[in-house]
């Protein structure tokens, strides 16, 4: 049962453009969402993150928006960069209720063109 | 200003031997997770540990796994008895609190079993 998937596992935009990764989620008791981005051979780097009591959470040229009747959250990136090029996973939490565990998706690779 | 810890960051392994994998979190944290990554998936729970406690293992497989986060010293996962489905890579993160909380992650330790 994967309660947190996105959908597209690859997605290539140009430089300077906007990218948009998708996530969708199927756990209503979902409290707390993440992005994270991943190199080859390292770990997880924390990007952004919003409680779900917000529809909007914004840091620099990364945006998170939460669509709780959809049960959907996307990340914006712009302008996009060449050292953007990851793998982007989306994790959600609930609480306390689960003793904040994290369930991932299974990632999104994607590639900015120069 | 040390981030996660995590060693060995690659270890090789024989069917039947034991591993283990140490995690020392961020200063100040005393919330500390195991993940594992097994290849071409995203990140799974496995177990969420504080000080001298395991508070969730429902991640974590009955037989062979075990985990701890004593007092002094660093967090534990240790794997008796490997077999070649273990190979993956490891990840801890840790946090200050629990709840809705950032988790920051270390790089990994990567188990290769022969």
């Amino acid at each position: 049962d994967q309660q947190v998937k996105q959908n597209s596992p690859s997605l290539s935009v140009q430089e300077g453009r906007i990218s948009i990764l998708n996530c969708d989620y199927t756990n209503s008791m979902f409290d707390y969402f993440l992005w994270y981005k991943k190199y080859p051979a390292e770990g997880p780097t924390f990007l952004i993150s919003i409680s779900s009591i917000k529809d909007k959470n914004e840091d620099g040229r990364f945006t998170v928006f939460l669509n709780k009747s959809a049960k959907h959250l996307s990340l914006h990136i712009v302008p996009s960069q060449p050292g953007d090029s990851a793998v982007y996973f989306c994790a959600a939490s609930a609480g306390e209720t689960s003793g904040s565990r994290l369930t991932f998706g299974e990632g999104t690779q994607l590639t900015v063109n120069p | 200003n040390a981030g996660v810890m995590q060693n060995p960051r690659h270890l090789v392994r024989r069917r039947g031997q034991e591993a283990r994998l140490r995690c020392s979190p961020m200063k100040g944290h005393s919330h500390v997770y195991w993940y594992r990554q097994l290849p071409e998936e995203g990140l799974k729970f496995m177990v969420y540990l504080q000080k001298e406690n395991i508070i969730d293992e429902s991640g974590m497989p009955k037989e062979r796994f075990s985990a701890e986060f004593p007092k002094e010293g660093p967090s534990i996962l240790r794997i008796q008895q490997v077999v070649r489905g273990d190979s993956a890579a490891y990840f801890c993160a840790s946090s200050l609190f629990q709840g809705q909380e950032t988790q920051y992650f270390g790089p990994g330790t990567r188990l290769l079993v022969l």
